[in-house]
């Protein structure tokens, strides 16, 4: 089972920033949360990953709250293209596996 | 998803015959992790290869699914006796030891 916990669905306008939360309350010290989207029915695209500290690239940023309980993506400037199914993950590391377990995620729509 | 590739596409089968799906890493990319998705579900892990060895397949069915990454080549997602309910997309996603994994555009299978 996914270890997240995420809204089914949220919507913005273009232009504005998207801020997508995510709660992992059970997180271990040493587990990444990654964040993936799929648009349609295309291959998850990777977006960002980290552990504690903030992040960013130039796709998006990740906040990590200091407790590691929960994070937030966020997409400054959403365009119509960043509709989609972002999943936010927990890569669990069980003895040489790190496989990363999808959730249901959140259907984010940007409305024009 | 670029660099990842997985043919065919798109493959039709009846039921009874077999699916052999494949997938070609990135360069330099030595961990391979295949996904199911139904139509409107999540993905779901289903295995986990090294170069020759199987890591973690406690996600694939215990029959007629089978997977392989040989020393050359690709590697095979190998369905037998195919049913309907084993109609999906199935995406293939590589890494190298950074954690973060590309995946293909995932190759579709229609059980008639």
């Amino acid at each position: 089972d996914a270890k997240t916990t995420q809204p089914p669905s949220m919507d913005c306008a273009e232009g504005r920033a998207a801020n997508l939360p995510c709660n992992h309350s059970t997180i271990s010290g040493n587990e990444y949360v990654y964040w993936y989207r799929q648009i349609h029915s295309q291959g998850p695209q990777y977006i960002i990953h980290g552990l504690k500290n903030n992040e960013t690239n130039e796709m998006a940023s990740l906040i990590i709250t200091e407790d590691r309980k929960s994070s937030t993506l966020i997409l400054p400037h959403a365009t119509l293209r960043d509709t989609a199914v972002y999943y936010c993950i927990v890569r669990v590391a069980q003895d040489s596996s790190y496989k990363l377990i999808f959730g249901s995620g959140t259907r984010l729509l940007v409305r024009p | 998803n670029a660099g990842v590739m997985q043919n065919p596409r798109h493959l039709v089968r009846r039921r009874g015959q077999e699916a052999r799906l494949r997938c070609s890493p990135m360069k330099g990319h030595s961990h391979v992790y295949w996904y199911r998705q139904l139509p409107e579900e999540g993905l779901k892990f289903m295995v986990y290869l090294q170069k020759e060895n199987i890591i973690d397949e406690s996600g694939m069915p215990k029959e007629r699914f089978s997977a392989e990454f040989p020393k050359e080549g690709p590697s095979i997602l190998r369905i037998q006796q195919v049913v309907r309910g084993d109609s999906a997309a199935y995406f293939c996603g590589t890494g190298a030891n950074t954690g973060e994994l590309f995946f293909g555009e995932g190759s579709r299978l229609t059980v008639l």
